[in-house]
């Protein structure tokens, strides 16, 4: 079974940074895209950020860009996302979330259960 | 403001067959597949249908899912209490180059 656990969630200053990570299992990290999809309280679901297999590639939503930057390390199965300059509306549970793929077509097949992050003063 | 269309809820009895619509663009639904999640509140998203119409393993064949031109339906045949949840598209924008959900609709089972 797919295993997902995200960590680094926490309350934090407006202005301030934050790391999550993503620990990873059962499955080879390696060969899959991974993204960070979050969830404001009373809102919908909202990607964030995606990385390629090999990490070479990175995509953010416009609301982060400059702010927030992606990376993992596939010796530690690990995901991780660095949060800086981070204001009130960045308040959400954070999910990690890994693609799954049949052809060309992909989609967010594993979820974890979320990280809170609380950006308040 | 979501670049997705979804309307906010939908509700039905057990039995009923509901659908729920979501609007895009040429950039996102127009050019790329759609992903349909299902979501209860404290627990993780599930897929419910990938690539538009596809069920993965273990999703009930009571969830199917269409496009047409730029908008996508999912629909829920023989609703049963269970469904009960969020539910949301999701597609790849080529314009934004990244991925894009719809806001989510409140599925109601009466």
């Amino acid at each position: 079974e797919v295993q997902l656990v995200e960590s680094g969630g926490g309350l934090v200053q407006p202005g301030g940074s934050l790391r999550l990570s993503c620990a990873s299992s059962e499955f080879t990290f390696s060969d899959y895209a991974m993204s960070w999809v979050r969830q404001a309280p009373g809102e919908g679901l909202e990607w964030v950020s995606g990385i390629s297999a090999s990490g070479g590639s990175t995509y953010f939503a416009d609301f982060v860009k400059g702010r927030f930057s992606i990376s993992r390390d596939n010796s530690k199965n690990t995901l991780y996302l660095q949060m800086d300059s981070l204001r009130a509306e960045d308040t959400a549970l954070y999910y990690c979330a890994k693609m799954g793929y049949a052809g060309s077509r992909s989609w967010f097949d594993h979820w974890g259960q979320g990280t809170l992050v609380t950006v308040s003063s | 403001q979501s670049v997705l269309t979804q309307p906010p809820s939908a509700s039905g009895t057990p039995g009923q067959r509901v659908t729920i619509s979501c609007s895009g663009s040429d950039s996102n639904i127009g050019s790329n597949p759609v992903n349909w999640y299902q979501h209860l509140p404290g627990t993780a998203p599930k897929v419910l249908i990938y690539s538009h119409n596809q069920r993965p393993s273990g999703v009930p064949d009571r969830f199917s899912g269409s496009k047409s031109g730029t908008s996508a339906s999912l629909a829920i045949s023989g609703l049963q209490s269970e469904d009960e949840a969020d539910y949301y598209c999701a597609a790849w924008d080529d314009s934004l180059n990244g991925w894009v959900f719809g806001g989510g609709t409140k599925l109601t089972v009466l």
